[in-house]
């Protein structure tokens, strides 16, 4: 049971490069999220998509876009990377929307921009 | 704005004794509370989850506790063992949506 599945694992950066994170799911959910973690601030929501065809911002957007490619894939672009995205970032999964569904997380893509 | 206060940030205990973490919302519209336990390299697990219409929930050595009249629900772990040392998440929907906002995390180490 593969769940949820990030790529690549590691990506140093230099300033100003492009970069795309790849995330699929293989649980048949619906939503999808991606957040970025950084020491000490928890877990913030960049993006999210309820359901296929549909996203919309969350709480740290700047920076960020997103393509909801299908069902099962959610990816999240880096267009022109700065220093300040240098993070660890977390795709996720739910069932289906509402607030009392669980998030299910991939092991995350550790990202360094120099 | 909406928000999720987690505490301590660092916990060390011997093994075998208890482990608690706190966490407090801000939103009365919050209806579900889970917790996440990350370990080093990995992504959040989901490790337990209470819903608003329970007080109390357990799951072996874990339990969960919700008091919503003072917006804070708890994390215990009882007979704690070097495997539980990771970092503790909470979380809580926002504005009564399925965004979480997530508690800082806690660094639990049970030392043996």
């Amino acid at each position: 049971n593969a769940g949820v599945t990030q790529t690549p694992k590691f990506q140093v950066l230099k300033t100003g490069q492009s970069m795309t994170l790849q995330c699929a799911q293989d649980m048949n959910h619906n939503s999808m999220y991606w957040y970025r973690q950084d020491p000490g601030m928890g877990l913030r929501l960049i993006y999210y998509s309820a359901s296929e065809g549909t996203t919309d911002k969350g709480e740290v957007p700047n920076g960020y876009n997103v393509s909801r490619l299908n069902k099962r894939e959610f990816s999240l672009r880096l267009e022109s990377a700065a220093p300040s995205q240098t993070s660890v970032y977390f795709c996720a999964s739910s069932e289906r929307t509402g607030g009392n569904q669980p998030q299910h997380f991939g092991d995350g893509t550790r990202l360094s921009i120099l | 704005g909406e928000n999720v206060e987690q505490h301590p940030s660092t916990l060390s205990v011997q093994e075998g004794d208890s482990a608690v973490i706190k966490c407090t919302y801000s939103d009365s519209a919050s209806n579900y509370f889970p917790w996440y336990k990350q370990e080093l390299g990995k992504g959040p697990q989901l490790i337990i989850d209470i819903r608003s219409n329970v007080g109390e929930k357990k799951d072996q050595r874990i339990a969960v506790t919700l008091n919503k009249t003072a917006k804070h629900f708890s994390l215990h772990i009882t007979e704690t063992q070097p495997e539980d040392s990771a970092v503790y998440f909470c979380a809580a929907p926002y504005g009564g949506t399925y965004k979480y906002i997530f508690g800082t995390g806690t660094r639990l180490k049970v030392l043996a």
